[in-house]
This record gives structure tokens, sequence and C-alpha cells, in this order.
């Protein structure tokens, strides 16, 4: 089975950069997706295909992927960007894979 | 608008069964796969099914496979979730969501979400 690996929480400082990780097997190879959900609310696409920003996405939001490990950077964090933040790939083997999921506080 | 409603959840005892349905409007259903994803209390998000635009790939995790059954209406702009033989741990929020294209399993990312349905299952 394939596995996607992120932290549970992630803080960063008010108006600092935030990075929240993605671990899996090669992943690089993949297309990876990123999600933000706020509590209690649906999940809003944030990121496809490793760095592309959907329509209405602020341009604080980046994403790289590389190796065994995608990243998702929010530069020049606010208030409003705490949420649950999410990672997803296809895999053939066993189809669509979220990550755990990473509770982000931004102080 | 592009707008997706769940529909059909609510409490039910173990071994018994739900359908629930998602009515898509704001944009052209035929075009795109679809998806379910859960999400248990408390939990992360877990997908439980696709199905592509013309029915004819349909994918399912190996949690429901067996049990739950993915539908679409495309002249009705629904898509539905048969679930059978319901266990507690199928307690969670459903969620369904738009592929970005056509087939489920293309790799694209769920652009559009809605707001989910409660499915509880309890004695």
């Amino acid at each position: 089975s394939y596995e996607l690996t992120q932290p549970l929480s992630v803080s960063v400082a008010l108006g600092q950069t935030a990075r929240i990780t993605c671990g899996g097997n090669n992943i690089g190879s993949k297309n990876v997706h990123w999600y933000q959900q706020k509590p209690g609310q649906a999940p809003v696409l944030v990121i496809y295909r490793d760095s592309n920003r959907p329509s209405g996405i602020p341009e604080r939001f980046s994403g790289s992927n590389s190796g065994n490990t995608a990243t998702l950077t929010i530069s020049r964090a606010q208030a409003g960007d705490e949420a649950d933040y999410y990672c997803q790939v296809w895999d053939s083997s066993i189809s669509w894979v979220f990550g755990g999921g990473t509770k982000l506080t931004v102080l | 608008e592009v707008q997706l409603v769940e529909s059909g959840g609510g409490l039910v005892q173990p071994g018994r069964s739900l359908r629930l349905s998602c009515a898509a409007s704001g944009f052209t259903f035929d075009d795109y796969a679809m998806h379910w994803v859960r999400q248990a209390p408390g939990k992360g998000l877990e997908w439980v099914s696709g199905i592509s635009w013309n029915s004819g790939s349909i994918g399912y995790a190996d949690s429901v496979k067996g049990r739950f059954t993915i539908s679409r209406d495309n002249a009705k702009n629904s898509l539905y979730l048969q679930m059978n033989s319901l266990r507690a741990e199928d307690t969670a929020l459903y969620y369904c969501a738009k592929d970005w294209g056509y087939y489920y399993g293309s790799g694209n990312a769920f652009d559009i979400w809605g707001q989910g349905t409660m499915v509880t299952v309890s004695s």
C-alpha cells in the first residue's frame, strides 16, 4: 500500500513562512494536491499538480515536490490561514490516498 | 454558481442500508468524474469511491468494497452512494467532490466539494 506522512502540527509566527511536508515513497513522480480545511467547513483545493494555484487562491500559497517529499509553503502567514491541510495523490495500486493532515497554528 | 449539495444522511443501525445523494449545479455535470470522500469525527479525509463521467470506470476503497455502490444519473445531474451492511466504523461526514477531469483515476485534483451529509451508524 502507499502511505503519505504529514506532521500532526506546524506552528508559524504571524507574517512568517510555514512549510508543511508530505512524505511518500518516490512522491516526486506523482502529482500532489493540497487541500485546506477550516473547522466546520468542507475542504478547499489550494494547490494542484504539485505547484499550481487554483483561481482565487493567494500567491502566498505555493508548492513543490521532489524525491520523497512534497511541500506546501505559506508565505506571510495570516491568522486566516489556520486550518488543517491535507496532501493527496493518486496511486495506481490503491487509488486515491490522503495524508493524515497537518494542523497549522499561526501564533 | 458551482455547487454540490449532499443529502440522505442520518442515524442507522448496524447492518442496515442508506442511500446518499449529491445534486450538482453550475457546471456541465456529465463532463466530469465524481467522488465520495468521508471524514470520521475528529479524523482525516478518506476517499471512498469514484466514478468516471460516463460510469464506465468505477473504483472503491478496500474498506467499502462489496458493500457500497456508487452511481450517477447525468440526466438529473446527480451522484449517489448506496451503502449496505453499514458498520460503526462507517460513521462519518460524507462529502461529494467534483474531479477536475473526466476519468476518476486520472490523478486530477478534486476542485469542488459539497458541505457533506452526516452518517451515524449506531444501535
